[in-house]
């Protein structure tokens, strides 16, 4: 399986970007790069998700280096409803294993 | 996104009895569906996958027995959890996707179990 290795935790102020790393480095061609996030107490929230192009929607941006081997998940202007716990997750089949996340505050 | 609902979303019981929690796709066919287990400040584990009509697939080291799931039409899953104990208590989650391949997979709200 492709592991994922994120920071434990991260701080943004209210407002700005918020950028989230993920290191994939063992993900095989085909594998896609997804990421979710978790409010406290609810099911995880789907976000994004590439193969090899950068992705954008209306909720954040994915970038994922030339390499593959690693990808940022970018909140454009982070609010305080933006704090939850971000995974970032290489699918294998059909499986979506969670990792251990990022838990990202956003302080006013 | 399409949205996946669970029942109850909280259920207390004692330790020797079953429950059964109920994940529906309310406006998707989910052929494919997911169990996860989520303790205090960890992640979600994976416990079972399950495809429509088909027996379901289980984690290494998830009793089949103890945690029947069911898949038996493309809007409806059920986690029954026998002869629950403290240690079961955890908050469940399940997902779904749409296909065999699907692109997005999603969650339910979660049903938070508390075995006395």
């Amino acid at each position: 399986d492709a592991k994922t290795t994120q920071p434990t935790s991260m701080d943004c102020a209210e407002g700005r970007a918020a950028n989230l790393p993920c290191n994939h480095s063992t993900i095989s061609g085909n594998e896609y790069v997804y990421w979710y996030r978790q409010i406290h107490s609810q099911g995880p929230q789907y976000i994004i998700h590439g193969l090899k192009n950068n992705e954008t929607n209306e909720m954040a941006s994915l970038i994922i280096t030339e390499d593959r081997k690693s990808s940022t998940l970018i909140l454009p202007h982070a609010t305080l409803r933006d704090t939850a716990v971000y995974y970032c997750i290489v699918r294998v089949g059909n499986d979506m294993r969670f990792g251990a996340g990022t838990r990202l505050t956003v302080k006013p | 996104g399409a949205v996946v609902s669970q029942h109850p979303s909280r259920v207390i019981c004692k330790s020797g009895t079953s429950v059964k929690i109920e994940c529906r796709s309310l406006d998707f066919q989910a052929t494919t569906m997911f169990w996860y287990r989520q303790f205090p400040k960890q992640s979600l584990m994976l416990m079972a996958t399950s495809n429509e009509g088909s027996k379901a697939t289980y984690e290494q080291g998830v009793e089949k027995d103890k945690f029947l799931i069911n898949h038996a039409s493309l809007t409806l899953s059920t986690l029954t959890v026998t002869s629950a104990h403290p240690e079961d208590s955890s908050f469940y989650i399940c997902g779904g996707g749409q296909g065999i391949s699907y692109n997005e997979q999603f969650f339910g709200p979660g049903t938070r179990l508390t075995v006395l």
